[in-house]
C-alpha cells in the first residue's frame, strides 16, 4: 500500500494563479482532510470529507475549494493564490470510528510570490 | 470550546536526557487522545494513542498515560536518542457523533537531542 500521496511535492505560483492539489489514498478511508501548516501556527484544517461527494468547511476555508468525485481522492484549489497562501500543505484520512487515527501524506510545499 | 495545551518550546536535550512534553486538554466527555511526530521534511505520523481514561499509550520507548482526573496526556521517554529530534503534536478527537472526527491539534514541541 502506498498510504496517502500528495502531488506536487513543491509548487511555485504567482499571485492570481491557480492550482489543484491532489491527494490519494488507497486504504478505503471514508475520511479525508486537507491541513496547512505555518510556523508557530500548529496545524490548522482547511475542509474535510467525511465520504465520497461531500465536503465540509474546517477552520481556514476561505481562498480554497475542494472536491471529493471518488472515495480515494480529495482535491484542494486555489483560484486565486495570494502570498498568504504560502504554506505547507498536508493531506490525510482516517477511518469514521472514533479511536482511529489520521494517515498523513508527505506534504506539498507551496510558495506564492 | 475544546482545546489541546503544549508545553512551548524548542526543547533541547543531551542523549539519553529524561524528557517530558507536557500537553493538556478541555473537552466534553470522553475525547481519544494523540501524541503524532514530525520528523524533518516529513508529514506527521502517529505515536500513540489512548481511546479511554487510565489508557497507557506506548511505542518506540515513548509513553502517555489519559489522566480523566488532571485532563492530561503527557509524553515522556527514559532516554531520549538523537534520532527522536523532531515536532511533536498532543491531539484530540471529540466523542460526540456531530464532530465528524475532526482531531484538535496543539501548536507543537520541537524537541532537538544532541549527542
Amino acid at each position: 500500500n502506498a498510504g496517502v500521496t500528495q502531488t506536487p511535492k513543491f509548487r511555485v505560483l504567482k499571485t492570481g494563479q491557480s492550482m489543484t492539489l491532489l491527494c490519494a489514498q488507497d486504504m478505503n478511508h471514508e475520511y479525508m482532510y486537507w491541513y496547512r501548516q505555518d510556523p508557530g501556527m500548529g496545524l490548522r484544517l482547511i475542509h474535510y470529507s467525511v465520504g465520497e461527494g461531500t465536503t465540509a468547511k474546517g477552520e481556514v476555508p476561505d481562498g480554497y475549494n475542494v472536491s471529493r468525485l471518488k472515495k480515494q481522492n480529495f482535491l484542494l484549489g486555489l483560484e486565486s493564490a495570494a502570498p498568504s497562501q504560502t504554506s505547507v500543505y498536508f493531506c490525510a484520512s482516517s477511518y469514521k470510528r472514533q479511536g482511529d487515527e489520521q494517515y498523513f501524506g508527505p506534504g506539498t510545499r507551496l510558495t506564492v510570490t | 470550546g475544546d482545546s489541546v495545551t503544549q508545553m512551548e518550546g524548542p526543547v533541547t536535550l543531551s542523549e539519553e536526557a529524561f524528557l517530558t512534553i507536557n500537553c493538556t486538554y478541555t473537552a466534553t466527555g470522553y475525547p481519544s487522545l494523540f501524541w503524532y511526530v514530525q520528523y524533518p521534511g516529513e508529514g506527521l505520523q502517529l505515536l500513540l494513542k489512548a481511546t479511554k481514561a487510565d489508557d497507557k499509550g506506548s511505542n518506540k520507548g515513548f509513553e502517555a498515560t489519559y489522566r480523566k482526573e488532571t485532563t492530561s496526556f503527557h509524553l515522556e521517554k527514559g532516554s531520549v536518542q538523537v534520532s527522536d529530534s523532531a515536532v511533536y503534536f498532543c491531539a484530540l478527537r471529540l466523542a460526540s457523533a456531530g464532530n465528524n472526527r475532526k482531531l484538535i491539534w496543539g501548536l507543537g514541541t520541537s524537541l532537538a537531542v544532541n549527542p
